[in-house]
């Protein structure tokens, strides 16, 4: 069965680095999307992606986080200047969107560290 | 506004039945589902429901809803310890998942 891919599974990392989390979704589905959940918390949606351009983002998709496809496997969400708050396990997710089904098919995270 | 209310905690015993509850405020998403989230992995698709339909049967899984009250409920037969896990309800609105905060289910052997 097909499924999302993330790597890596975990990045630990210093504050004020950059860092570049990527996933590979579904290979026939059309919308990507990056979710977030902080240690404790809900699961909180970032972003969506569709046809190479963002569809929406929320507040805490602020400038120190892109999103890019840069070929056609490839999703990465990367944040510029890492801060302690960006500590979380961050979600890709992507599906087609044939019809009404809108189900989202998860990756199994990155967890992400910042020191 | 979105918001999604589940319980934090439930312990059974292996072998008994575990009943997860969920409320929602918003009533337009077509699909309710159910997420399950083991230790250090990510979220697995359990089951969903289509928002027309009462109840879906799917092996071990039972999902009732209650579309007048905003109520889903995932009813797990026969309790597993390898059931133990965060299960989250989430519903979708314009492509956007909104979940639960998760009920942490601890089967006991």
């Amino acid at each position: 069965e097909p499924e999302v891919t993330q790597t890596p599974s975990h990045q630990v990392t210093q504050m004020g680095q950059e860092v570049i989390l990527r996933c590979v979704p579904i290979s026939n589905h059309l919308y990507f999307y990056w979710y977030r959940q902080i240690l404790g918390q809900k699961v909180e949606f970032l972003v969506s992606f569709y046809n190479n351009e963002i569809s929406e983002k929320s507040e805490i998709f602020d400038d120190q986080f892109s999103v890019e496809r840069p070929d056609g496997s490839n999703f990465t969400l990367k944040i510029r200047s890492t801060k302690l708050e960006d500590s979380a396990m961050y979600f890709c997710a992507s599906n087609l969107l044939a019809g009404a089904d809108e189900t989202q098919y998860f990756g199994p995270g990155t967890r992400l560290l910042v020191l | 506004g979105e918001d999604v209310e589940q319980s934090l905690f439930l312990s059974v015993r292996e072998g008994d039945s575990s009943v997860i509850n969920c409320t929602y405020t918003d009533s337009s998403s077509t699909y309710l589902y159910w997420y399950k989230q083991e230790p250090g992995a990510g979220l697995q698709l359990l089951t969903y429901i289509f928002s027309n339909m009462d109840m879906k049967q799917d092996q071990r899984l039972t999902v009732l809803l209650n579309k007048k009250d905003k109520h889903l409920s995932l009813r797990i037969a026969d309790t597993q310890t390898g059931d133990s896990a965060i299960y989250f309800c989430a519903y979708v609105n314009f492509n956007k998942f909104y979940f639960g905060s998760g009920t942490k289910l601890n089967v006991k052997p």
